[in-house]
């Protein structure tokens, strides 16, 4: 069964200074991997995703993740964070095979202090 | 691009009536998901469509839920009849091919009272 984990339930860091969202999948085979940012009252934005080929990938805003398959990882990562990147943030995992079924972490909530 | 587009935005209803929420994709995709989200369970996926036809509705909690696509520019979630558990913010989001990332649109927050 695919399921996705984010460890963390809010992350707190200082503007300008690097961030980490984490998380880890279980799903079989090589896997699609995203990432989702939710505002309040808002529906869920792509930031970025990973299908195939280098293991960094970037996307909106000034993210990148960076995809570990020994370590079933592919956390979020921004070297510098603003005040406006808080948010709520998704991971979500979809195999290859079978239904076209994305699984949603249950969200990393991110507050950056001014 | 006008993205998904869902209605109405916000629900307050009585527990037992009929709800319908609505949801138009994004022109073109064909992909169609509805979701909800709740503080307990997070974000639970009901049923997904391909080319309007229903792939997958094994999420779908009861048989007081059901989803139509009649065509590609739109489709409901119908709750009847309603229960305050039912209570959460219903999510639709489109996509474009399997390779592609969902288009989520703003929203339903429903209210069973």
């Amino acid at each position: 069964a695919q399921s996705v984990a984010q460890p963390e339930d809010q992350v707190n860091v200082a503007e300008g200074n690097p961030l980490t969202v984490k998380c880890t999948y279980s799903v079989s085979g090589n896997p699609y991997l995203f990432w989702y940012v939710q505002y309040p009252n808002r529906g869920l934005q792509f930031l970025l995703k990973y299908i195939t080929g280098d293991n960094l990938v970037k996307g909106s805003y000034g993210f990148e993740a960076e995809f570990n398959k020994s370590q079933t990882s592919f956390h979020l990562k921004k070297p510098s964070a603003l005040v406006s990147d808080s948010a709520l943030y998704f991971c979500a995992v979809r195999g290859r095979l079978g239904t076209y079924k994305y699984i949603f972490g249950t969200g990393t909530r991110l507050k950056v202090l001014a | 691009d006008a993205g998904v587009i869902q209605s109405p935005r916000h629900e307050v209803t009585e527990m037992g009536q009929e709800v319908t929420l609505r949801c138009k994709p994004i022109s073109g995709h064909d992909y169609l998901f509805w979701y909800r989200q709740t503080m307990m369970r997070g974000l639970e996926l009901l049923i997904y469509f391909n080319n309007n036809v229903p792939i997958d509705d094994s999420g779908m909690p009861e048989d007081r839920f059901s989803a139509k696509m009649p065509n590609a520019s739109f489709s409901t979630l119908k709750i009847q009849p309603s229960e305050p558990r039912d209570s959460a913010v219903y999510f639709c989001a489109s996509s474009l091919g399997q390779n592609s990332p969902l288009h989520f649109g703003n929203g339903t927050r429903l209210t069973v009272t």
